[in-house]
């Protein structure tokens, strides 16, 4: 049962241009949403987060947009540099839980 | 302040044979996780460990996966006896925070180690 779902396994953007990765889930106890890095042999790093009473949350080059109503989260990378390229995964849990539940990942591409 | 710490980073082993692997979290971490990311899938969690207690291991497939974190700090994973479909990367996290404020403000991975069964 995947309550977390990416689905776009990749997606390749031109350095300077915006990168939107998605991210839906199907649980409405979820409360708070991540997304985390990950490179090739590296444990997943964490990016930037968002809880259910925001509707976007900004740091730097990266803003998370939640919708609540259509259980949908997205992450823009603007501008997207080649450094980015990784896989991307997103990330759920609810506040009387005790665990996230992942998506399985999209791999972002930026060409120089 | 020095990450969460995983050996070995490569296994290989045939199936039906044992294997166990070490976790070494941040220093005053009291929450310790052991994730199993298959290729292709999002990290799944098997155990969570708060200080030397264990937390939730119902996704931990008992009858072959056992793990323990003596004195609260490192912890161990095996797997006895291993089956091919347990190949996968194993991730170790570790939190300052309880189980549930971990699971809101994230948690520091480790490298994990890539096991291969064959």
């Amino acid at each position: 049962d995947q309550q977390v779902k990416q689905n776009s396994p990749s997606l390749s953007v031109q350095e300077g241009r915006i990168s939107i990765l998605n991210c839906d889930y199907t649980n409405s106890m979820f409360d708070y949403f991540l997304w985390y890095k990950k490179y090739p042999a590296e444990g997943p790093t964490f990016l930037i987060s968002i809880s259910s009473i925001k509707d976007k949350n900004e740091d730097g080059r990266f803003t998370v947009f939640l919708n609540k109503s259509a259980k949908h989260l997205s992450l823009h990378i603007v501008p997207s540099q080649p450094g980015d390229s990784a896989v991307y995964f997103c990330a759920a849990s609810a506040w009387t839980g005790n665990q996230f539940y992942f998506g399985t990942g999209t791999s972002l591409t930026v060409i120089p | 302040e020095a990450g969460v710490a995983q050996s070995p980073r490569y296994k290989i082993i045939e199936k039906r044979q044992s294997v166990a692997f070490w976790c070494n979290p941040i220093s005053g971490h009291a929450t310790l996780y052991w994730y199993q990311q298959i290729l292709g899938q999002g990290p799944k969690l098997l155990i969570q460990f708060q200080n030397n207690g264990v937390v939730d291991d119902s996704q931990l497939p008992k009858d072959r996966f056992s793990a323990e974190r003596l004195k609260g700090v490192d912890s161990t994973l095996k797997i006895q006896p291993a089956k091919l479909e347990d190949s996968a990367v194993y991730l170790c996290a570790s939190s300052p925070l309880t189980t549930g404020q971990g699971a809101i403000y994230g948690y520091t991975f480790g490298s994990g180690t890539r096991l291969t069964v064959v």
